[in-house]
């Protein structure tokens, strides 16, 4: 059965570092999405791609986030520099269609120190 | 702005009960609702999507509800098993772009 992946897993960093996580959505989804989850409470998107382009980045803290999906296949999103309150899980997820099934992959769980 | 909200936050149940989890969201005007279950520290699983059009959807021994006038569904979980512990989180769409509004969750604990 297809998969979202993403890696890494788990990433601990000092705040200030550059951090950056990646995802493979599942083949000939042209929708990807990242979202932040922070203990306790529902995802939250962050960005969205229709193929390679940004169609909502309304959430995204652009002053220290990043994300790109230069082929719009795989996506990477970026964090530079990371603060406290960045830890959270980092979700990444892809549809066939915008408005269809949302499928998510295991997330990165993210610890700033 | 749309919010969504589910009660309770926890729920602990004895194996065997069938049990239903709430969801409630702000406004009526949805394209579609979707109902997931995440283990702790994994993704999250899809379970039911409804369309706004349609008033419930079934697999196996889940059934989830949709009213939209009230601002409501609901996910039936019949004859509740130790492997349905969980988190539930529900999550409406308000429209075709795909943006999906979150819950805090349901975290449910069924008890051998």
């Amino acid at each position: 059965e297809a998969e979202v992946a993403q890696s890494p897993r788990y990433k601990i960093t000092e705040k200030s570092q550059a951090v950056a996580f990646w995802c493979d959505p599942i083949s000939g989804h042209a929708t990807l999405y990242w979202y932040r989850q922070i203990l306790g409470q529902g995802p939250e998107l962050l960005v969205q791609f229709q193929d390679e382009s940004v169609v909502d980045d309304s959430q995204l803290p652009k002053d220290r986030f990043s994300a790109e999906r230069l082929k719009g296949v795989d996506s990477t999103l970026k964090i530079q520099p990371a603060e406290l309150g960045d830890s959270a899980m980092y979700l990444c997820a892809s549809s066939f269609l915008r408005a269809e099934t949302q499928y998510f992959g295991p997330g990165t769980r993210l610890l700033v120190l | 702005k749309q919010e969504v909200t589910q009660i309770p936050a926890a729920l602990s149940v004895p194996e065997g009960e069938n049990l239903v989890l709430n969801c409630s969201f702000t406004d009526s005007a949805i394209y579609n609702l979707q109902w997931f279950r995440q283990d702790p520290g994994k993704g999250l699983t899809s379970l039911l999507l409804i369309q706004s059009s349609q008033r419930e959807q079934t697999s196996g021994r889940l059934n989830a509800s949709l009213d939209k006038s009230s601002g409501r569904s609901t996910l039936y979980i019949a004859a509740s098993q130790p492997g349905d512990s969980a988190t539930y989180l529900c999550a409406v769409r308000t429209s075709n772009t795909g943006k999906l509004i979150f819950g805090q969750g349901t975290t449910l604990q069924v008890k051998p």
